[in-house]
């Protein structure tokens, strides 16, 4: 079955420093999508990307598509506390019907 | 415009006993998710759900575990006879017409298992 693995699992950050999380598909996906979970509280969409070398920004976050459509990563630009949390990619296999859940990277920002 | 609700927020079930979870998707959505969280770890996707059809279970353990989606009322995850291992927190999330769309997560019932 399909398989998305998120590396690094975990990351301690010293505030203002970057942070990159990287997504990678064992299947060439149909569309990316990444999610951010507080501690304590439930997954929220932050964006989704459909084609292939797709690059989207918000604000300090840069998100990227593979050119093979089997890869993404998310790029935070001098981290504050406030972007602690986990965050997850989600793929979603051409023809499929669900999405996979990658395993999720734990940032952690030190003040 | 209500996002998804899920009730209870947090249960306690002694082993043996059943577990019932409910969600409420957002209006308009059809298409509901469920997934399973162990603490400090990943989403693990369990069933997907339309309206009073199952359309892949394949997250789902064969036993105690079963889940609907009536035509109306909330989508319901039952847990019969439940185990130390089934404590985790489920969420539930609800897309508007199928899973390339934006999932919505409701805010998720912490299950324990005493």
């Amino acid at each position: 079955g399909q398989q998305v693995m998120q590396i690094p699992q975990y990351q301690h950050v010293q505030e203002g420093e970057d942070f990159t999380t990287y997504c990678n598909s064992s299947t060439t996906l149909s569309n990316i999508q990444w999610y951010k979970q507080r501690p304590g509280g439930h997954p929220v969409f932050l964006i989704q990307l459909v084609k292939s070398g797709e690059v989207k920004k918000q604000k300090r976050l840069t998100f990227q598509f593979g050119e093979a459509k089997k890869n993404s990563s998310l790029h935070i630009t001098a981290t504050q506390t406030t972007d602690v949390g986990t965050y997850f990619c989600a793929g979603l296999r051409i023809a499929g019907n669900m999405l996979t859940f990658g395993g999720g990277t734990r940032l952690m920002v030190k003040p | 415009n209500a996002g998804v609700m899920q009730n209870p927020r947090h249960l306690v079930r002694r082993r043996g006993q059943e577990a019932r979870l409910r969600c409420s998707p957002m209006k308009g959505h059809s298409h509901v998710y469920w997934y399973r969280q162990l603490p400090e770890e990943g989403l693990k996707f369990m069933v997907y759900l339309q309206k009073e059809n199952i359309i892949d279970e394949s997250g789902m353990p064969k036993e105690r575990f079963s889940a609907e989606f009536p035509k109306e009322g909330p989508s319901i995850l039952r847990i019969q006879q439940v185990v130390r291992g089934d404590s985790a927190a489920y969420f539930c999330a609800s897309s508007p017409i199928r899973a390339e769309e934006t999932q919505y997560f409701g805010p998720g019932t912490r299950l324990l298992v005493l």
